[in-house]
């Protein structure tokens, strides 16, 4: 158990509604990611963080943006959210610091934008 | 650009049968790690194995083995005697083990056990 939440697991919005999900770790990880899963898509990186304050985008980032002001907590904001932003979102840490390169995973939120 | 292919979308099986999944990649590092994950209908996702591209040994755990081939690019996993609970779907994954550890998945692989 990497010690990992995320918060809602489920949401239902509308289309042009900003949303906010939250990832907290409890054991000082310092990578974060954000991957977005979608059917024939496998998983696909959305947003990463390498330290507090720190983050780059991934391959679908277009229409997200992320923050990380603690090390414990990486926030994926949508800001206006779209239908085709409808998926299952997963967070996940590594640290690879510690010379863990394995990528584990939260529980995901599913994400429904009407 | 990397990439990774699991050409089987779903299989199907009925208990006790062997069962190998296939994940192709596509990489220009010489250093990298592969990856299957687990994903049964509870929908979490859950590390099976990581391979460095320095280490083709084969790995077996229980039931499970997967089988690293660098010259065709493929990290094959065997599930031998299913069982119902092996159900889910299954990711394959490469990183190229650089410093953001960024992972690229394949498609999935669904499989069904049948009792």
């Amino acid at each position: 158990d990497a010690g990992i939440t995320q918060s809602p697991r489920h949401k239902v919005t509308e289309t042009g509604t900003p949303v906010t999900l939250r990832c907290h770790q409890t054991e000082n990880h310092r990578y974060m990611y954000w991957y977005r899963q979608d059917p024939g898509h496998g998983l696909r990186l959305i947003h990463y963080s390498y330290g507090v304050k720190d983050t780059d985008k991934g391959e679908v980032s277009d229409g997200y943006s992320v923050s990380r002001s603690k090390t414990e907590d990486f926030l994926l904001t949508l800001e206006s959210a779209t239908s085709s932003q409808t998926s299952v979102y997963f967070c996940a840490i590594s640290d690879r610091g510690r010379g863990f390169d394995t990528q584990y995973f939260g529980p995901g939120t599913r994400l429904t934008v009407l | 650009a990397q990439k990774v292919t699991q050409a089987q979308t779903e299989i199907s099986v009925v208990e006790k049968e062997d069962v190998t999944l296939d994940c192709v990649y596509e990489t220009r590092d010489t250093t990298y790690y592969l990856f299957w994950y687990k994903q049964p209908p509870s929908g979490e996702l859950v590390f099976l194995i990581r391979r460095n591209s320095f280490d083709e040994q084969n790995e077996i755990s229980g039931r499970y083995s997967w089988n690293f081939q660098k010259s065709t690019s493929s990290f094959n996993f065997t599930i031998t005697a299913s069982q119902v609970v092996d159900s889910a779907v299954y990711f394959c994954a490469l990183s190229d083990g650089g410093a953001t550890n960024k992972l690229i998945f394949g498609t999935g692989t669904l499989l069904a056990v049948q009792p």
